[in-house]
């Protein structure tokens, strides 16, 4: 049973490009999260999503940022016109059915901005 | 903010047993008390979790007091793979990580 899925797991970018993260849940789940986690620091809460809906994005910075679950296809992740704040490592994790389950994480896509 | 404390680093013989305790005085009475893993660079990995009752699993044995304000994670014969930084996290719904105990083995 495969866990989540992450690609790419490395993704270079130059400052004002475009970063786009993808994630594939666990089989089974419905439910999907994103956490950024900056060198020397810890995990931070970005978004939850489910299917087609996004549940919860407190977590998520006003500008730039946006994410999406279709219906069909991995989760994504958009980063537009990225800087160079924005490198860091971007965890996904989710879970079966709701926000109040155990939530699994993938092994994450490391994001440089030059 | 996270809603734990614990301490930032503790060393462990290899093949002792770790004993990590964990702080979580105003956690209520839904919230459950999570245990993650972080080995250098990886996704966390979900090791345990529990509401009042100890829990045991193959990895590790969760011990929480009776009134539920601090808890031990106690890895049984720790090697050098569980050197990592172990999160204590309260929650009901949405995971905040704190900093976490840096866990090194010794060899």
């Amino acid at each position: 049973n495969a866990g989540v899925m992450q690609n790419p797991r490395h993704l270079v970018r130059r400052r004002g490009q475009e970063a786009r993260l993808r994630c594939s849940p666990m089989k089974g789940h419905s439910h999907v999260y994103w956490y950024r986690q900056l060198p020397e620091e810890g995990l931070k809460f970005m978004v939850y999503l489910q299917k087609e809906n996004i549940i919860d994005e407190s977590g998520m910075p006003k500008e730039r940022f946006s994410a999406e679950f279709p219906k069909e296809g991995p989760s994504i992740l958009r980063i537009q016109q990225v800087v160079r704040g924005d490198s860091a490592a971007y965890f996904c994790a989710s879970s079966p059915q709701n926000f109040q389950e155990t939530q699994y994480f993938g092994p994450g896509t490391r994001l440089l901005v030059l | 903010d996270a809603k734990t404390t614990q301490p930032p680093s503790m060393d462990c013989a290899e093949g002792r047993a770790a004993n990590l305790p964990c702080n979580h005085s105003t956690i209520s009475g839904n919230e459950y008390v999570y245990w993650y893993r972080q080995i250098h660079s990886q996704g966390p990995q979900y090791i345990i979790h529990g509401l009042k009752n100890n829990e045991t699993n193959e990895m590790a044995s969760l011990i929480i007091t009776e009134d539920r304000k601090s808890s031990t994670l106690i890895l049984p014969h720790a090697t050098l793979r569980d050197t990592a930084v172990y999160y204590c996290i309260v929650r009901e719904d949405k995971i905040i990580f704190g900093k976490g105990t840096r866990l090194h083995i010794l060899p």
